[in-house]
């Protein structure tokens, strides 16, 4: 079964705070993604990579970064966060290669961010 | 303009009864469309993936139908269960130079005993 693993299920933090949260999957999938999910809003992707090193930016990156450096590994970044950042954020991965999107998704379980 | 647009918003059910839940796009070129189903704090999971050229597909009770001329799919839910109550949302891919998930809000479903 592809696993798909988040650091944090809950994480409160306060405006202006730089955030990490933390996506690891151990099937050896080539691309993964960093969404986020508000009510009424459905899923918005934020950013993907399809290898290690190679970003790209979806429909809402203002206010995020990200990180791969290990191929099973991708970081979101807040650098500074702001209220408006409260949100449920999911990473999901799929094997694809080449970029396309495809393949299946499979998605983690999701980390409810709130920031006061 | 790509939209992917569910309804209902929300369904409340009783155990062992069946339902529908419909999912119309305006999105193209088309690639797929996806039903995935979430619970409540976790990630969504699939429950079909269709091709252009498929029109229906089964996963246990669940039955996915797609018409590509009219841009509707449905899900078909029989028999329910406690743990059908979900999220169910339908996931469009457009495919034109490079590809593009388009969500669907989702419907919300509650099944009660």
């Amino acid at each position: 079964d592809v696993k798909v693993t988040q650091s944090s299920r809950y994480l409160v933090k306060r405006t202006g705070e730089k955030v990490f949260l933390e996506c690891v999957q151990d099937m050896d999938h080539e691309n993964m993604f960093w969404y986020r999910q508000d009510p009424g809003l459905g899923l918005r992707l934020i950013y993907f990579s399809y290898d290690v090193k190679m970003k790209e930016k979806g429909d809402i990156p203002e206010g995020y970064s990200v990180s791969r450096e290990k191929k099973e590994r991708f970081s979101l970044i807040l650098e500074s966060a702001s209220t408006n950042q409260t949100s449920m954020y999911l990473c999901a991965s799929s094997l694809e290669e080449g970029g396309t999107l495809l393949d299946e998704q499979f998605f983690g379980p999701g980390t409810r961010l709130t920031v006061l | 303009k790509n939209q992917v647009e569910q309804n209902p918003q929300s369904l409340i059910i009783l155990e062992g009864k069946n339902c529908t839940l419909q999912c119309n796009y305006t999105v193209s070129p088309f690639s797929n469309l996806r039903w995935y189903k979430q619970d409540t704090g976790r990630g969504p999971v699939s429950l079909t993936i269709m091709t252009f050229s498929e029109n229906t597909k089964s996963n246990g009770r669940y039955t996915a139908t797609l018409d590509a001329d009219t841009k509707q799919s449905s899900l078909h839910i029989t028999a329910s269960q406690l743990s059908d109550s979900a999220s169910y949302i339908c996931v469009v891919i457009r495919s034109y130079n490079t590809d593009k998930l388009i969500f669907g809000t989702g419907t919300r479903l509650q099944v009660f005993p």
